[in-house]
């Protein structure tokens, strides 16, 4: 099936303390996996992504893991500041050219100053 | 490098009319992906063009179609609009093909009423 679980819906964090976001995805062949963060009012926009054969990718403060296995990812954010408050997305692509993205319901988090 | 654009920004529309969204993908881009961002919903993949054609969509009924013409932009057309079309259109443009991420456009507000 074509199906990608996110969680937590929504997050709430202290500026300074650490957010992570988990997914799960269902196609065994699925083998990128982006990340994009969508502020209020605008564009998602892909922040980090990570293929099925690393199994860990970071940039700056971000950090992506994958377990292929467990067919599981996360989104690790560090040092968490105000501008980070947005609606995250995960996703993932499917087996063959297909054109297709599946997305996660999305995360909001907020960053408390 | 102009990003990906898409008019009109704000649309409303009565239930049964038709709606015509626009989207101008990078320059250079040849693929043009349309999704479609309900409340609550996440994003949900709606149609692929690259290079014309029509290269695969997703699970919306037949009233959701659209084209795209040799310049590489692309429109998507809604005939006979329910409420619950109301929603973000969202388009996107890549380079290389969906396993290696999109570039989105800021969206249309559709409203149906």
């Amino acid at each position: 099936g074509e199906n990608v679980e996110q969680h937590p819906s929504t997050l709430s964090v202290q500026e300074g303390d650490s957010a992570v976001i988990k997914c799960t995805y269902s196609d065994s062949a699925s083998n990128y996996f982006p990340w994009y963060k969508q502020e209020l009012g605008k564009r998602p926009q892909l922040i980090i992504d990570i293929r099925s054969n690393v199994g860990e990718k970071k940039d700056q403060r971000i950090a992506v893991t994958l377990n292929k296995t467990a067919k599981h990812f996360s989104l690790h954010i560090t040092e968490t500041q105000p501008e980070d408050s947005a609606v995250y997305f995960c996703a993932a692509s499917l087996s063959g050219n297909t054109g297709k993205l599946i997305f996660g319901q999305g995360t909001t988090l907020q960053v408390k100053p | 490098e102009a990003g990906v654009t898409q008019s009109p920004t704000h649309l409303i529309k009565t239930r049964g009319q038709q709606a015509t969204l626009r989207c101008s993908p990078i320059s250079g881009h040849t693929s043009v992906y349309w999704y479609q961002q309900a409340l609550g919903l996440g994003l949900q993949f709606l149609l692929w063009y690259d290079e014309g054609e029509e290269r695969n969509r997703g699970n919306f009924p037949p009233r959701f179609s659209g084209r795209q013409f040799p310049n590489y932009s692309s429109e998507l057309n809604v005939n006979a609009l329910e409420l619950e079309d109301s929603a973000l259109y969202l388009c996107a443009s890549s380079s290389q093909g969906a396993n290696y991420g999109y570039t989105f456009g800021s969206g249309t507000r559709l409203t149906v009423v």
